[in-house]
């Protein structure tokens, strides 16, 4: 079974376009993130829910706004979509745990916008 | 400023040689430090994991090092196989929070030739 899974796995849009990315995880984790990857492989935080509140909240555009209906689900919907918002979006969770914080990522979604 | 920065930023080997990755990290209050294999069109997965009382970590021909001190760690990849051709990110984790903030090296892109 796939512990975090996001769909879709590639994703190619028009400029303006307004779309989503849908993430699930079954590991009972109480924390879920989105971050982007861009094109030198550089992975940055985006977004962190913990129990469906919204934890962090980097500097992002407005047109990226995160939504968790429930702490297994945290999807991403992005507005108006730019040429610069081509990357490769991977979701993760984790357990609640100083110590041993582990990050578990799903498989990412490549979106390139024509 | 909390921040990972890794060395070399790729690497190319031969099959059957040995490799050494480098990390240096600035964050502070420090939790932990995680490797991660990142495979081309996959997300990261962990590959070791220490805390500040831990200075060694294996896992398999994976050797991590860690000297909280200096504020570096180091992985070590003995007898490199053409699957280990992946990025390697180092990340750590702050304590200063009530999750732990993870922060992300830019990764050392490894390539082993047959």
């Amino acid at each position: 079974d796939t512990a975090v899974s996001q769909t879709p796995k590639y994703l190619v849009t028009q400029m303006g376009n307004d779309k989503s990315i849908k993430c699930e995880q079954n590991l009972g984790h109480d924390t879920m993130y989105w971050y982007k990857q861009d094109s030198k492989k550089f992975l940055k935080i985006m977004f962190s829910y913990n129990n469906k509140e919204l934890i962090i909240n980097e500097t992002v555009p407005n047109r990226f706004s995160p939504k968790s209906p429930d702490k297994a689900h945290l999807n991403l919907h992005i507005n108006s979509l730019e040429l610069g918002d081509s990357a490769v979006y991977f979701c993760a969770s984790s357990p609640v745990d100083r110590v041993r914080t582990e990050a578990f990522f799903g498989q990412g979604t490549r979106l390139t916008v024509v | 400023k909390n921040q990972v920065e890794q060395s070399p930023q790729s690497l190319i080997i031969l099959e059957g040689k040995n490799c050494t990755l480098q990390c240096n990290y600035t964050v502070s209050p420090f939790s932990n430090l995680r490797w991660y294999k990142q495979d081309t069109g996959r997300g990261p997965v962990s590959l070791t994991i220490m805390t500040f009382s831990e200075n060694t970590k294996s896992n398999g021909r994976y050797t991590a090092t860690l000297d909280a001190d200096t504020k570096q760690s180091s992985l070590h990849i003995t007898a490199s196989q053409l699957s280990d051709s992946a990025s390697y990110i180092c990340v750590v984790t702050d304590r200063g929070s009530t999750l732990g903030r993870l922060y992300f090296g830019r990764g050392t892109q490894l390539t082993v030739w047959p």
